[in-house]
């Protein structure tokens, strides 16, 4: 089974409005990644966190964790017609081995010029 | 600098048929992971490979495997095709095997069709 799931399933809203998306997993992790993916393209990754930290942003992207929940949100300001895609959450696998990255079903966003 | 370059970007193959799914990964990087993303789904993990040897695997019948070379590209190999493995198969390269920090860089993926 997948390591992360991903809440709504689908999202659609107006340009300039934010976009939040959520992320839960069910076993403990070292860190927690965000990718995006364009029309069944390769996937972007867009920011770590690890498992230490809290809160993270990059540009109009803010991601936080919660690992007593086991849960993560990624939160796009100001969003554009241009971030119409879908987001995945991804996640290290448990001990021992670190190497496996574990995506999570997603989020498709469509952003309405 | 190339970015991961995958091989072929479609093919079309019939049940029961072979088929050998190509990775460069990006100059410097020794790590390859492979994935399968049937549509409307999220990738599903099927090959890590670091420094030639297997680090990782994942929930796939014994159909699929894989290999990677001595300078750092990977095949991935489906036998016995069923129709259920069509799907996009991605590769992606990381730097290195390291505790805390296997960010990929993907590849634009290869779309197999079986019929």
């Amino acid at each position: 089974s997948q390591q992360g799931e991903e809440d709504p399933q689908a999202l659609s809203i107006q340009e300039g409005e934010n976009a939040t998306m959520n992320c839960s997993y069910k076993t403990s992790i070292n860190n927690l990644q965000w990718y995006r993916q364009n029309s069944g393209r390769g996937l972007v990754h867009l920011i770590l966190i690890r498992s230490n930290e809290r809160e993270k942003h990059s540009g109009r992207l803010r991601v936080t964790l919660d690992t007593s929940k086991k849960s993560s949100s990624l939160l796009i300001t100001a969003s554009r017609a241009a971030d119409t895609a879908s987001y995945f959450c991804a996640t290290d696998a448990s001990r021992p081995s670190y190497d496996k990255v574990i995506f999570g079903p997603g989020t498709s966003l469509s952003v309405i010029p | 600098d190339a970015g991961v370059t995958q091989s072929p970007t479609h093919l079309i193959k019939t049940r029961g048929q072979h088929v050998t799914l190509r990775c460069s990964p990006i100059s410097g990087h020794k790590s390859v992971s492979w994935y399968q993303q049937v549509l409307g789904q999220g990738p599903q993990f099927i090959f890590q490979y670091y420094e030639k040897e297997e680090r990782g695997r994942g929930n796939f019948p014994d159909r699929f495997s894989a290999r990677q070379f001595p300078n750092y590209s990977s095949e991935l190999n489906v036998n016995a095709l069923l129709l259920g493995d069509s799907a996009l198969y991605l590769c992606a390269s990381s730097p290195r095997r390291s505790f805390g920090a296997n960010v990929l860089t993907f590849g634009a993926g290869s779309r197999l069709t079986v019929l």
